[in-house]
């Protein structure tokens, strides 16, 4: 596609639940960040893919985060048993390198009740 | 502290002012972004810096590897340019971005 897309835009889930976050990336970028802005704060960094594996997972805060990348294309970011303080923006970028220019998504708005 | 500070945190000027926004870093980095974020989220790579300086229309970056320090310029300043403007490093050896706080910038007609 022309951008970074990641679905949903918004999801609201109660606290206890799973859920699972998308990104597509733009076609051909071979390296995929995932990062997190929590409301008022900067933005953190989760994890990032080069291809399909994941060289750099330091930045998730617990094992109730995972991610995955298949066919060096699609990645989603799942959450177990979401807390309240998991509500952020998550946000997915790419770029065609590793350190190169990041083209980023719109975001999920994720908010635990 | 943290690895990555930029001033100020917040700026408002009036239109067609200078600006001029900083970020310090106290790590090693192979290179240094400047993001641009506007209201309603969507982030907006400026500029991929790893020495000397960039520019591209009114925006102007600048980077000193020595003094750990780069500088984000805005000149003929606009209300368009309102938003957050974010530094981030990409800390050497590591895969990953280490962000600034952030400045929020007010352009005022």
């Amino acid at each position: 596609g022309a951008g970074v897309s990641q679905s949903p835009s918004n999801k609201v889930t109660e606290k206890g639940k799973d859920v699972e976050l998308r990104c597509d990336p733009i076609s051909g970028h071979t390296a995929l960040y995932w990062y997190r802005q929590s409301l008022g704060q900067g933005l953190e960094f989760l994890i990032y893919f080069q291809g399909n594996s994941a060289p750099d997972k330091s930045g998730l805060p617990s094992d109730r985060f995972s991610a995955e990348r298949t066919g060096g294309s699609v990645s989603t970011l799942t959450i177990q048993r979401t807390q309240q303080e998991d509500s952020a923006v998550y946000l997915c970028a790419s770029s065609l390198v590793f350190k190169g220019n990041p083209f980023f998504g719109q975001g999920t708005r994720l908010t635990v009740v | 502290k943290n690895e990555v500070e930029q001033s100020p945190q917040n700026l408002t000027a009036q239109e067609g002012e200078f600006i001029t926004i900083n970020c310090s870093y106290s790590v090693g980095i192979s290179a240094l972004h400047w993001l641009q974020q506007h209201p309603g989220g969507g982030i907006v790579s400026l500029f991929m810096l790893s020495s000397g300086k960039k520019k591209h229309g009114r925006l102007i970056a600048t980077i000193n590897i020595q003094e750990k320090h780069s500088s984000l310029h805005i000149t003929a300043s606009h209300p368009r340019d309102s938003a957050v403007y974010i530094c981030a490093v990409h800390i050497q050896g590591a895969q990953k971005l280490v962000f600034g706080q952030g400045t929020r910038l007010t352009i005022n007609p």
